[in-house]
């Protein structure tokens, strides 16, 4: 089975600008969930989405929102790009919606803001 | 504490035995976890335990748990310099859903 891939691996924006970056998740997965990677801040969960539903959301602003297909497919969305919003983007695929279900991760986009 | 805390850097002699220390805070945390990132790479799961278990082995690697102290360690045996990378422990957390939380993470550095 082929894991969880992420497009594009590497994008470089500058400040304003918005990015949209896509998450294919494991074959039979039905729920993606999205992280930012920054030094800083380490690793914070952005949201997650099943059955093409919003399901949680972090702590980020409005700025950062997604949206999955019924293929499961996700894409997320940063809109007015701002300096601190360069990070390491990780979505990570699993069976089912909740916390128990066991989280497997694509190798990341890593948006870069100029 | 609100954070998963684990140390920040672990170095080892190849050959030897490493163990990577977490301290989780939400004690109805139904599992727990230890992923590892390798240089430019996303995180890849290693192993897990249910809450209800001590001990779990799988290999190279063990896991314990001390639910009471709400600590999770990570052994590894005979570290390879392979092994080097940076390893986060995650808990469930609930805060109204449930969510996974990770720890800050500790890179583990093996020399020849």
């Amino acid at each position: 089975k082929a894991g969880v891939t992420q497009t594009p691996r590497y994008l470089i924006k500058t400040r304003g600008q918005q990015v949209t970056l896509s998450c294919s998740p494991i074959s039979g997965h039905r729920s993606v969930s999205w992280y930012q990677q920054t030094p800083g801040q380490g690793l914070q969960f952005l949201f997650e989405y099943f059955s093409e539903t919003q399901r949680n959301k972090g702590n980020f602003p409005g700025r950062f929102s997604g949206r999955q297909f019924s293929n499961s497919r996700s894409e997320m969305n940063v809109s007015t790009l701002e300096l601190g919003d360069s990070a390491l983007y990780l979505c990570a695929s699993s069976l089912s919606s909740g916390g128990g279900e066991t989280q497997y991760f694509g190798p990341g986009t890593r948006l870069l803001v100029l | 504490g609100e954070d998963v805390e684990q140390s920040l850097f672990l170095s080892v002699r190849e050959g030897d035995s490493s163990v990577i220390n977490c301290t989780y805070t939400d004690s109805s945390s139904t599992y727990l976890y230890w992923y590892k990132q390798e240089p430019g790479a996303g995180l890849q799961l290693l192993t897990y335990i249910f809450s209800n278990m001590d001990m779990k082995q799988d290999q190279r690697l063990t896991v314990l748990l001390n639910k009471k102290d709400k600590h999770l360690s990570l052994r590894i045996a005979d570290t390879q310099t392979g092994d080097s990378a940076i390893y986060f422990c995650a808990e469930i957390r609930n805060t109204g859903f449930q969510k996974l939380v990770f720890g800050t993470g500790t890179r583990l550095l093996v020399s020849p």
